[in-house]
């Protein structure tokens, strides 16, 4: 059974960049869409983008070129990197897998604070 | 980018009561690519209903969806206590993927 395991700094200061990666157990990277999808406080879900095991990526536009999504296939992790932060990126950010576009298996999530 | 509207915003039921959640989008869901998903409070989103209609692996067959081009819908056929949670769905026919805004069933 696979299992996502999203770890990074849960405190993160305006402006700076906001780094996280998934750890990927008991399967493979490749074949797969990995996906990063985010939840502000009470709100509902964002998809962020995905990496494709063959280094395809996908963005969600309104991150304003913000977003940058990589895989390590001989780490079996991938990560996420988010520029210029601001209190509206506080989130629990999750990573999740696919086999197509949409992401059947989710991390549990790990939760982001921007603040100074 | 496809946006997806879900009504109501709360379904209030008893168990045993039937559940009917809509989805509607602003334009076609191309091969029926809209997914639903359950979360609970604290937990990730669970994959219930993939491709419109098929259900994800372990998901009790109380669950069912069904809908094509631009309204999709997701039933319960009776709810259980362990059902009472946020449902959203998701259509992956078009980049950028999008959620949408949530429905809450809730114990009435």
């Amino acid at each position: 059974q696979v299992q996502l395991q999203e770890s990074g700094p849960g405190l993160v200061k305006p402006l700076e960049t906001l780094s996280l990666t998934c750890d990927v157990s008991g399967g493979s990277i490749s074949g797969y869409y990995w996906h990063w999808i985010r939840q502000a406080p009470g709100k509902g879900l964002e998809w962020l983008g995905f990496v494709h095991h063959s280094g395809t990526t996908n963005y969600n536009p309104s991150l304003q070129s913000r977003v940058t999504i990589s895989a390590d296939t001989s780490k079996s992790r991938y990560s996420l990197r988010l520029n210029s932060v601001t209190a509206a990126d506080t989130a629990m950010y999750y990573c999740a897998r696919g086999a197509g576009w949409t992401p059947e298996f989710w991390g549990q999530g790990t939760l982001v604070t921007v603040s100074s | 980018e496809i946006v997806l509207t879900q009504s109501p915003d709360t379904l209030s039921l008893s168990p045993g009561d039937r559940a009917t959640l809509s989805c509607r989008a602003t334009e076609t869901v191309t091969n029926n690519f809209l997914a639903w998903f359950q979360q609970k409070p604290g937990q990730a989103p669970t994959l219930l209903i993939d491709d419109g209609s098929y259900r994800a692996p372990g998901i009790p067959d109380r669950f069912s969806g069904s809908g094509s081009g631009t309204d999709f819908t997701l039933t319960i056929s009776r709810v259980e206590p362990e059902d009472f949670a946020m449902y959203y769905c998701l259509q992956a026919s078009h980049a950028p993927l999008s959620f949408g805004g949530g429905t809450r069933v809730e114990l009435k």
